[in-house]
């Protein structure tokens, strides 16, 4: 079985910009679920989406969005990028709840300049 | 939020070593999770235990869970140059219908010589 799969796998933008980060889940998983992880905060929940629908959301502001397709395929969204949001992004998909064993994919570094 | 802290932030030893980290949180739990992470790779999933349970083995590893402490180790017994790696505990939280989700620590930091 392939794993959870993440494209691009680095990424360089401008404050201001905007960038969409996708990812592929393990065939047959049906939630997914999105991490940031910086060395000041650690890993931090962004949101998770199940059968085309947020299902629970972590504490960031708006312009960081999502969504997910009929495949279970999922896209983040963060728009007017600001410096601090240079990080890891990282996927991970699960059979049922965002709570049980998760399989991440390899991240995508963003650097914002 | 973080919830689980884990302890120590970095550990250093010796090839066929037992390494031991340790984990502490605030909130109920649903289950507790331990991963490790490559150099800034994606986290492997490494061991589950449930609220209900208080010690799990798998291979070379042994967590325990001590709920009324708040509390969770991982025990790597005779420790490898190849388990060098960042090591996280992760608190599944339930808050009711189908929403739930992990929360994980800051890391513990360990490297094994050979």
């Amino acid at each position: 079985k392939a794993g959870v799969t993440q494209t691009p796998r680095y990424l360089i933008k401008t404050r201001g910009q905007q960038v969409t980060l996708s990812c592929s889940p393990i065939s047959g998983h049906r939630s997914v679920s999105w991490y940031q992880q910086t060395p000041g905060q650690g890993l931090q929940f962004l949101f998770e989406y199940f059968s085309e629908t947020q299902r629970n959301k972590g504490n960031f502001p708006g312009r960081f969005s999502g969504r997910q397709f009929s495949n279970s395929r999922s896209e983040m969204n963060v728009s007017t990028l600001e410096l601090g949001d240079s990080a890891l992004y990282l996927c991970a998909s699960s059979r049922g709840l965002a709570m049980d064993e998760q399989f991440f994919g390899p991240g995508t570094r963003l650097t914002v300049l | 939020s973080q919830q689980g802290e884990e302890d120590p932030q970095a550990l250093s030893i010796q090839e066929g070593e037992n390494a031991t980290m340790n984990c502490s949180y605030k909130t109920s739990i649903n289950n507790l999770q331990w991963y490790r992470q490559n150099s800034g790779r994606g986290l492997v999933h490494l061991i589950l235990i449930r609220s209900n349970e208080r010690e799990k083995h798998s291979g070379r590893l042994r967590v325990t869970l001590d709920t009324s402490k708040k509390s969770s180790s991982l025990l790597i017994t005779a420790s490898r140059a190849a388990d060098t790696a960042s090591y996280f505990c992760a608190t599944g939280v339930y808050y009711g219908g189908s929403q739930g989700n992990l929360i994980f620590g800051k890391g513990t930091k360990l490297s094994v010589k050979p």
